[in-house]
């Protein structure tokens, strides 16, 4: 049973691109949630998807977008990048609220 | 809004001691879970417990154990017999147990890295 898959490993961006992280939930799990977590800091809510749908969202610029897929997969999309966004992106999948499980995370770095 | 606050950045313990890991929270809430994950320099964020609020029961899993102080807001995690594995750094979390309102959003404190010497 594979756990949480998220893509790519590592991105290199520079300032002003946009960018796609994408992210495969744990077999059974129908919700996603992403998360910022900057050097040495801990994980900040961005959003969370279920039904395809944008549930909730945390404290973050509309340059920041998501998409669910019928299948559950998700893609986070942040547009005109800043210094500021280079952070470890991580996925979280779960059952409805339910625990939710990570994925090893998306390293983004802007330069 | 919630909030979790650990205030050691950095503990350090000898292999087979036990050390002991601290975390505040504020909520206004009366249920919730509480949980500490572990971050290794892997970057896999791994469930090592949870507390459900309602339970006075500490949490026990193997070698670690929380100590649950509702009254206080405190949370801090035990770990007997460390081992060199344990290294990485630990984040104490807060989520509501309403889940019609929360939707299972966690949220973190700002993490303490463990290091183990052996």
């Amino acid at each position: 049973d594979a756990g949480v898959t998220q893509s790519p490993t590592h991105l290199i961006k520079t300032r002003g691109q946009q960018v796609t992280l994408r992210c495969s939930p744990k077999s059974g799990h129908d919700t996603v949630s992403w998360y910022q977590q900057a050097l040495g800091q801990g994980p900040q809510f961005i959003f969370q998807y279920y039904e395809e749908e944008e549930r909730q969202r945390g404290n973050f610029p509309d340059r920041f977008s998501g998409h669910q897929f019928p299948n559950y997969s998700s893609e986070l999309n942040v547009n005109a990048l800043l210094l500021g966004d280079s952070a470890l992106y991580l996925c979280a999948s779960s059952l409805g609220a339910w625990f939710q499980f990570f994925g090893p995370g998306t390293r983004l770095t802007v330069l | 809004a919630q909030t979790v606050t650990q205030s050691q950045p950095e503990m350090s313990v000898q292999e087979a001691e036990t050390v002991t890991l601290s975390c505040t929270y504020d909520t206004s809430e009366s249920d919730y879970y509480l949980f500490w994950y572990k971050q290794p320099p892997s970057r896999q964020m791994i469930l090592v417990i949870r507390q459900e609020a309602y339970k006075q029961q500490n949490a026990t899993e193997n070698r670690f154990s929380v100590n649950f102080q509702k009254a206080a807001k405190s949370f801090s995690l035990k770990i007997s017999d460390s081992q060199l594995g344990d290294a990485a750094m630990y984040f104490c979390a807060y989520r509501n147990s309403d889940v019609g309102t929360s939707y299972g959003k966690l949220t973190f404190g700002q993490g303490t890295i463990l290091t183990v010497h052996p």
